[in-house]
């Protein structure tokens, strides 16, 4: 079965780069997504990388593809407060029909 | 205009009752979820639908039904509710399951039993 693991937190000061990491288990997964959720609020899509690829970049989030060791990871560059949230990692599988997420990364930006 | 909307937001209830959330998408899409966030964060799929047909069931007590009337809807039915069933209930749509699509959440149900 599919297994998705996150660090559960992580804690910068404003203007620093986070990284947040993310490690599964199914091989067959064809895309890979990272989601926001703010508080009280729904999940919002942050960006998604296909499995053959190694790096995206979208403006100032970076995500990084390992697939050799099964490893995800996403750089939000000069965090900022309004970045605070928990952050998800989801993995897409076409066989499955379905997203299986993370345990989720509660990000925390300090001034 | 709302992409996913559901509703309650919010439904507390006593344990034993049976309750419903609903859940609509005026994205057109194809494909319906529902998740369960649990106190600790964790977001596990419950149902998928796609045209109206159930195509993934992940082990949900059979005290949850899921309804789809069309497409757009897919409403949740829980009965005899108990103390663990509080929990965030999300809805999503995608466009459909097999491709890459952007999967949309609504806001949530809080649901809390007590």
């Amino acid at each position: 079965g599919e297994d998705v693991e996150q660090s559960l937190f992580l804690s910068v000061r404003e203007g620093d780069s986070s990284v947040i990491n993310c490690t599964y288990t199914d091989s067959s997964s064809t895309y890979l997504y990272w989601y926001k959720q703010e508080p009280g609020a729904g999940l919002q899509l942050l960006t998604y990388i296909f499995s053959n690829m190694d790096m995206k970049q979208d403006q100032r989030l970076t995500v990084l593809l390992n697939k050799k060791d099964k490893h995800l990871s996403l750089r939000i560059a000069d965090t900022q407060t309004g970045d605070s949230a928990i952050y998800f990692c989801a993995d897409f599988t076409g066989g499955g029909n379905k997203l299986t997420f993370g345990t989720g990364t509660q990000l925390k930006v300090e001034l | 205009d709302t992409a996913v909307s559901q509703t309650p937001k919010y439904l507390v209830t006593q344990m034993g009752n049976d309750k419903s959330i609903k859940c609509e998408q005026n994205l057109g899409h194809d494909t319906m979820y529902w998740y369960k966030q649990d106190s600790k964060k964790f977001l596990k799929i419950m149902f998928s639908y796609n045209n109206k047909e159930l195509i993934i069931n992940e082990t949900v007590p059979n005290r949850f039904s899921p309804k789809s009337p069309d497409k757009a809807h897919l409403n949740l039915h829980i009965n005899s509710l108990e103390l663990g069933d509080s929990a965030v209930y999300f809805c999503a749509s995608s466009q459909a399951p097999t491709v890459n699509t952007e999967a949309f959440f609504g806001q949530g149900t809080r649901l809390t039993v007590v």
